[in-house]
């Protein structure tokens, strides 16, 4: 079993939509949760973190259930710019030892 | 300020042969970590560097090796290359300290194996 899994997706949605992702963590050291966004044949860049209360940025909302160890994703109001893969991503060790894991990736395809 | 820089950004390799990737920090980044995206894949963690050693490795074989220099740079090696290396090698550069922190990435080096 993978320590990040995700739906590898597409979602193909139209403009406007509500999508949402989830992910799932098997270890439960983990530490810290991010959402990185990554583009066709670039790098990873961190969309946002995930915090226990839920946080909200703009349109994107994400949330942290660390009973469950799951992490979720929601966008609204979906735009073509969103179209990308959504990667889960957990942290865990100690100072200099830290790593993160990342999911497979969930892509999103926004269409007109 | 420069983000993460890694360098060459592309690379073909025939099998058997070595390869060295190398990747600047970000300024005030003391941590390297190199990952592998293989094609449709999340990236997996390589190993990570820091204070010029090598502190957690991830299920790769002694065929990967890596340094870090005192200006906090860091390379990685890949001798007896496989088909199967083929694949984005990203660097990330992260600053150790109290709170977890976020961890930037470079644009990473495409390597062929062929």
């Amino acid at each position: 079993r993978k320590e990040v899994e995700q739906d590898p997706g597409p979602f193909n949605v139209p403009e406007g939509a509500t999508v949402a992702f989830n992910c799932t963590y098997s270890n439960s050291a983990s530490q810290s949760f991010f959402w990185y966004r990554q583009d066709c044949r670039k790098e990873p860049k961190l969309l946002m973190s995930v915090y226990s209360s839920g946080n909200e940025d703009g349109r994107f909302t994400a949330q942290l259930n660390r009973a469950s160890q799951y992490i979720s994703l929601l966008i609204r109001d979906s735009k073509l710019s969103d179209s990308a893969t959504y990667l889960c991503v957990v942290l865990r060790g100690d100072t200099g030892r830290r790593a993160l894991t990342f999911g497979s990736g969930t892509r999103l395809q926004v269409q007109p | 300020d420069a983000g993460v820089t890694q360098s060459p950004t592309h690379l073909i390799k025939t099998r058997g042969q070595q390869v060295t990737l190398r990747c600047s920090p970000k300024s005030g980044h003391d941590t390297v970590s190199w990952y592998q995206q293989a094609l449709g894949q999340g990236p997996q963690f390589i190993f990570q560097y820091y204070e010029e050693e090598e502190r957690q490795r991830g299920n790769f074989p002694d065929r990967f090796s890596g340094h870090q220099f005192p200006n906090y740079s860091s390379e990685l090696n890949v001798n007896a290359l496989l088909l199967g290396d083929s694949a984005l090698y990203l660097c990330a550069s992260s600053q150790t300290g109290g709170a977890p922190t976020e961890a930037f990435f470079g644009q990473g080096t495409r390597l062929t194996v062929v």
